[in-house]
């Protein structure tokens, strides 16, 4: 099993303000997921990146896959209250593998 | 319906019943998972279908018994679970090469009393 750690567990921010969560790990990997998922509902897939250095943007959200494919990060700006919920990354080893490593997540909180 | 659905959405069911999840997939996947999802834990695989053969079973109780009888549908048959079983089970499904490009259900929360 390959680990993802998520970084941090927890973040409660003021609407307006910059965030950056973090996903870890020893290993490497063909591709990286983010996910996120609110109360009640399933994880709904955010972006996929699969080269290492690569950056994507959907809106005010940026991710970024370490150069040695081994870790993430994803930073929103000027979060709202609409960005709250639980992000998750996951992490596949080989690019025809049904496997998924997932992190913990990280739980962000949006204060109006 | 488009996507990914369970039914039931919530479940509360005693150690000695027998209960079924059922998942289906409205999005010409090939492929479908079930996982679980406890608190402050990662997602657990469970088991893999591609091609309706199970491709994967992840040391899962034989209390949790799976089933796919086609492609769409995805069932979770449960006996004798045990308190610890309750928690958020997630279904989900995803495409040939691009397996790793999953789309999830909502989830059917259960609970063993």
């Amino acid at each position: 099993t390959q680990l993802l750690e998520q970084s941090p567990q927890f973040l409660s921010i003021q609407e307006g303000e910059n965030l950056t969560v973090y996903c870890n790990s020893s290993s490497v990997f063909s591709s990286l997921q983010w996910y996120r998922q609110e109360p009640g509902e399933g994880p709904v897939l955010l972006v996929t990146v699969v080269t290492g250095g690569e950056v994507k943007k959907l809106k005010r959200l940026t991710f970024q896959f370490g150069d040695a494919r081994k870790d993430s990060s994803l930073h929103i700006t000027a979060a709202q209250p609409g960005d709250t919920g639980l992000y998750l990354c996951a992490g596949a080893g080989r690019s025809n593998d049904y496997k998924l490593s997932f992190g913990a997540g990280t739980t962000v909180t949006v204060r109006a | 319906e488009t996507g990914v659905t369970q039914t039931p959405r919530h479940l509360v069911m005693g150690m000695t019943n027998k209960k079924s999840l059922k998942c289906e997939q409205h999005l010409g996947h090939n492929a479908m998972y079930w996982y679980k999802q406890s608190a402050k834990k990662p997602l657990e695989l469970m088991f893999v279908y591609s091609l309706e053969e199970r491709v994967e079973n992840n040391s899962v109780p034989s209390r949790f018994s799976p089933e796919c009888p086609n492609s769409s549908h995805l069932f979770l048959h449960l006996h004798t679970l045990q308190p610890e079983d309750s928690a958020l089970y997630l279904c989900a499904s995803s495409q040939g090469k691009q397996a790793y490009e999953q789309y999830f259900g909502p989830g059917t929360r259960l609970t063993v009393t």
